[in-house]
């Protein structure tokens, strides 16, 4: 089977720098996935590493390191808007590869 | 346009009602989904359906019954539910199958059971 774990809560200042650790154990692996979502609303993808290494986008960054089975979001310069829960997501390496495998999640609460 | 629609925002139901949840995508993606969550847990895979054809159905009880009309449609009959079936259902996404590591989520049904 496949399982991904991540902090349950994470806390922050606004203006500080936040990671995100994930990490999974899988049979196969494509890939990691990244989601935020706010209360009361819908997953947001954000970014995806098939590959060893650190993806940029903006003020948000995911790094993924095969050999460990480990991934991260770093969130840069936090902002209030930021306060939303997190999800690493793998897709299955079973027979159902179109299906999404999510972490538990993390809920990142940013204070003033 | 990346918005994926769906209708409607909020619905109450009795037990012996049927209603349908629609979802509704014109991003040409031949992907489409539907998950349940529940609060403060991640989604839930409960359908996937690739080119117009159910390719996963998670265990889902027979009174959830989907259905894709079309490439930008997609449906979810409700019939006889349960009160523990009080959820929010999403509806997401994607290019095809083999990208579903990158979803696009419509905002959602808050359903509730009574």
């Amino acid at each position: 089977g496949q399982s991904l774990e991540q902090p349950s809560e994470v806390t922050a200042v606004e203006g500080a720098i936040v990671q995100i650790n994930c990490t999974y154990q899988t049979s196969g692996f494509y890939g990691l996935s990244w989601y935020q979502q706010h209360d009361g609303g819908a997953p947001t993808f954000l970014s995806y590493n098939a590959l060893d290494g650190l993806e940029e986008t903006g003020r948000f960054s995911s790094f993924l390191s095969r050999s460990d089975s480990y991934g991260y979001l770093l969130l840069q310069e936090l902002q209030m808007k930021d306060s939303a829960s997190y999800f690493c997501a793998v897709r299955d390496s079973g027979g159902s590869s179109y299906k999404l495998i999510f972490g538990s999640g993390t809920r990142l609460l940013v204070r003033p | 346009d990346t918005e994926v629609t769906q209708t409607p925002k909020h619905l109450v139901m009795g037990m012996t009602n049927k209603k349908s949840l629609k979802c509704e995508q014109h991003m040409g993606h031949r992907a489409m989904y539907w998950y349940k969550q529940k609060a403060k847990k991640p989604p839930e895979l409960m359908f996937v359906y690739s080119y117009e054809k159910l390719s996963i159905n998670e265990s889902v009880p027979s009174r959830f019954s989907p259905e894709c009309p079309n490439s930008s449609l997609l449906n979810l009959h409700l019939h006889a539910l349960q009160p523990e079936d009080s959820a929010l259902y999403l509806c997401a996404s994607s290019q095809d199958g083999t990208n579903a590591w990158e979803q696009y989520f419509g905002p959602g049904t808050r359903l509730t059971v009574t």
